[in-house]
């Protein structure tokens, strides 16, 4: 079955403290992303990568780096932790460019700063 | 740009009632839509998908049908279960460059027996 793997359901960090957020994939998959989830604003895009080594910001990457140094991992960095960085976390992959391909979801980390 | 407006939630229904949830998009092109759904306490699974005009995604007894004439792709279930009780998500492929999906806000459906 093929997954997208996160690697913490739950977190608790402290303000200013530098936390990773680390997500892997098993398909093979060129795109992965890193959204947070809000209740009642959805999903929204913080950064994606199209390649390895290569990043794009998303809407929201204010606070927020990534690092994808192999294929099958993609990483989020918080610099600095701030209590409004409290949220849902939810890692994607997807094949190929162009339209018709859906994403696959990891489970999500719901981090919470304290 | 290119947009997903949902309806909002929560949509609460008795088992076994008759579903629609609502979505509209604005986009450059002819976008693939999609619908997501998130059950408690998890990530986003793939509900359905539908790539161009007048195509029918189905799956688990959900259906959508992509109207280009009225930008709509509305959600549809005959008689929902207490297991179809989670938050839904609308979403389009943007209309260029790379495969970066664009969701709406969210829907929550509450299934009470």
């Amino acid at each position: 079955d093929v997954k997208v793997t996160q690697s913490s359901r739950y977190l608790v960090k402290r303000t200013g403290e530098k936390v990773f957020l680390e997500c892997v994939q098993d398909m093979d998959h060129e795109n992965m992303f890193w959204y947070r989830q809000d209740p009642g604003l959805g999903l929204r895009l913080i950064y994606f990568s199209y390649d390895v080594k290569m990043k794009e910001k998303g809407d929201i990457p204010e606070g927020y780096s990534v690092s994808r140094e192999k294929k099958e991992r993609f990483s989020l960095i918080l610099e600095s932790a701030s209590t409004n960085q409290t949220s849902m976390y939810l890692c994607a992959s997807s094949f190929g460019q162009g339209f018709g391909y859906g994403y696959t979801f990891g489970s999500g980390t719901r981090l919470t700063v304290v | 740009g290119d947009s997903v407006t949902q309806m909002e939630g929560p949509v609460t229904l008795s088992e076994e009632a008759f579903l629609t949830i609502n979505c509209t998009y604005t986009a450059t092109g002819y976008p693939s839509l999609f619908w997501y759904v998130q059950y408690p306490g998890e990530g986003l699974q793939l509900l359905l998908k539908a790539t161009k005009a007048d195509d029918k995604g189905s799956n688990k007894g959900f259906e959508a049908t992509y109207r280009k004439e009225t930008t709509s792709f509305h959600l549809e279930k005959g008689s929902v279960q207490v297991s179809d009780s989670a938050v839904y998500f609308c979403a389009l492929v943007f209309s260029g460059g790379y495969n970066k999906l664009i969701f709406g806000a969210g829907t929550r459906l509450a299934v009470h027996p």
